[in-house]
């Protein structure tokens, strides 16, 4: 079976500092990583996949995202938060053997940019 | 283009009342997935389709059915409500053209239903 784990509930960072949301994942087959967001009272809005290729994929909003296989992680990232990146983001896997369509997803991560 | 849209938007229930949830997309998307959303929890599949007249199980089937009579239409009820359903539920849809089955596809999500059963 896959999963996904979100390690921090709640991630805080001052506006103008980089932040890092983590994620690890346990899947078959080679992953599928994905990062969304989401806003109060809103949907999921993607953010940025990893299929294949670079390890550093570059998202919307300027937020980008670092496949370590090794450490099975998919990191996202951004070099300067701003206020309005506070949200609740999800990381999300699939894996390219078994049940194809189940897109799991690990639990959020609460960012909180302050002023 | 309105992407995915979803009806109601609220709905409050007795326990035992039915009801059913309307997911459409105008993207002319082949797969659309239906997921329930609890604190702590992210996101569960309950039921997903690969096409017009298809349906499945994901992850948290039990309670709920599902219809996808027209492509662009996917359709989740409830037949007879409990509290345990309390859940903010969300649709989405993808293009299904990704590698591995779909496995690459990127998901659009409607703006959700929130539903409390009394």
């Amino acid at each position: 079976a896959q999963s996904v784990a979100q390690p921090e509930d709640q991630v805080n960072v001052a506006e103008g500092n980089p932040l890092t949301v983590k994620c690890t994942y346990s899947v078959s087959g080679n992953p599928y990583l994905f990062w969304y967001v989401q806003y109060p009272n809103r949907g999921l809005q993607f953010l940025l996949k990893y299929i294949t290729g670079d390890n550093l994929v570059k998202g919307s909003y300027g937020f980008e995202a670092e496949f370590n296989k090794s450490q099975t992680s998919f990191h996202l990232k951004k070099p300067s938060a701003l206020v309005s990146d506070s949200a609740l983001y999800f990381c999300a896997v699939r894996g390219s053997s078994g049940s194809a369509r189940q897109l799991t997803f690990g639990s959020g991560t609460q960012l909180t940019v302050l002023p | 283009n309105a992407g995915v849209t979803q009806t109601p938007k609220f709905r409050v229930l007795k326990t035992g009342q039915s009801m059913t949830l309307l997911c459409a997309q105008d993207m002319n998307h082949e797969y659309m997935y239906w997921y329930r959303q609890d604190p702590g929890m992210g996101l569960r599949l309950i039921h997903y389709s690969v096409g017009e007249g298809t349906t499945a199980k994901g992850e948290v089937p039990d309670g709920y059915n599902v219809s996808r009579l027209k492509k662009q239409n996917f359709l989740l009820g409830l037949e007879s409500a409990a509290p345990s359903q309390t859940s903010v539920y969300f649709c989405a849809s993808s293009n299904g053209r990704g590698l591995a089955g779909g496995s690459t596809d990127t998901q659009y999500f409607g703006p959700g239903t929130r539903l409390t059963v009394l």
